[in-house]
């Protein structure tokens, strides 16, 4: 079954300073892969969406994920962090021959001043 | 307007009772989800819906029930709430299969089980 790990639950980068957000995923099948936002009390959106086209991939509000099929990752960057990037991000997979979506735990990430 | 609408967004029940959580969409789409989203393990799948009348169980269905008579609508009843339900509660949409589509979210249903 598909799965992915998101490796630190809490990450803090300075205002201006790159964003690195790390996930690992595991399927039989080339995956689907996905990053989510979550801002406060809201449901989430999606930023960007790997589907075995270009491996790099960019999203909305300056953020960009790049599939590695040898390192099973897609992390998630952005060259400078902005207050507004203050969210929780999930990494999700799908394989596509079920119909399952399926999400990590989630990174919060902590911009400072 | 357009969109996901969940309802109720705010619920407080006790142990033993009956509890079901709308989800309403407007756009059609063929794919429904619940998640329920816990400090820890971010966002679990309950259950997910294809299409009317075919609905399957995700990575914690234990406790759950759903539906799917109509497209727009894909409620989920928790049949004996326990403690440990207590969570937030997702339902999402999709257009197309997983593989192409955008999950769109609704905001939320908070459900506190006493």
């Amino acid at each position: 079954a598909q799965s992915v790990t998101q490796l630190g639950s809490h990450v803090s980068v300075s205002e201006g300073a790159l964003v690195l957000l790390r996930c690992n995923y595991s399927s039989s099948v080339p995956p689907y892969l996905f990053w989510y936002v979550q801002y406060p009390n809201q449901g989430l959106q999606l930023l960007l969406k790997y589907t075995s086209a270009a491996t790099l991939v960019k999203g909305i509000n300056g953020f960009e994920a790049e599939f590695k099929k040898s390192e099973t990752s897609f992390h998630l960057t952005k060259p400078s962090a902005h207050m507004s990037d203050a969210a929780e991000y999930f990494c999700a997979v799908s394989e596509g021959r079920d119909d399952k979506i399926i999400f990590g735990k989630g990174t919060r990430l902590h911009i400072l001043p | 307007d357009a969109g996901i609408t969940q309802s109720p967004r705010y619920k407080i029940t006790e142990t033993g009772r009956q509890v079901t959580l709308m989800c309403h969409q407007t756009w059609s789409h063929s794919y429904m989800f619940w998640y329920r989203q816990d400090l820890g393990h971010g966002l679990r799948l309950i259950y997910y819906s294809a299409a009317a009348d075919i609905t399957d169980k995700g990575e914690v269905p234990d406790g759950y029930v759903v539906s799917r008579s109509k497209t727009e609508n894909f409620p989920l009843t928790l049949e004996s709430a326990t403690r440990s339900q207590t969570s937030v509660y997702f339902c999402a949409s999709l257009l197309t299969g997983p593989t192409t589509g955008e999950l769109f979210f609704g905001e939320g249903s908070r459900l506190t089980v006493l």
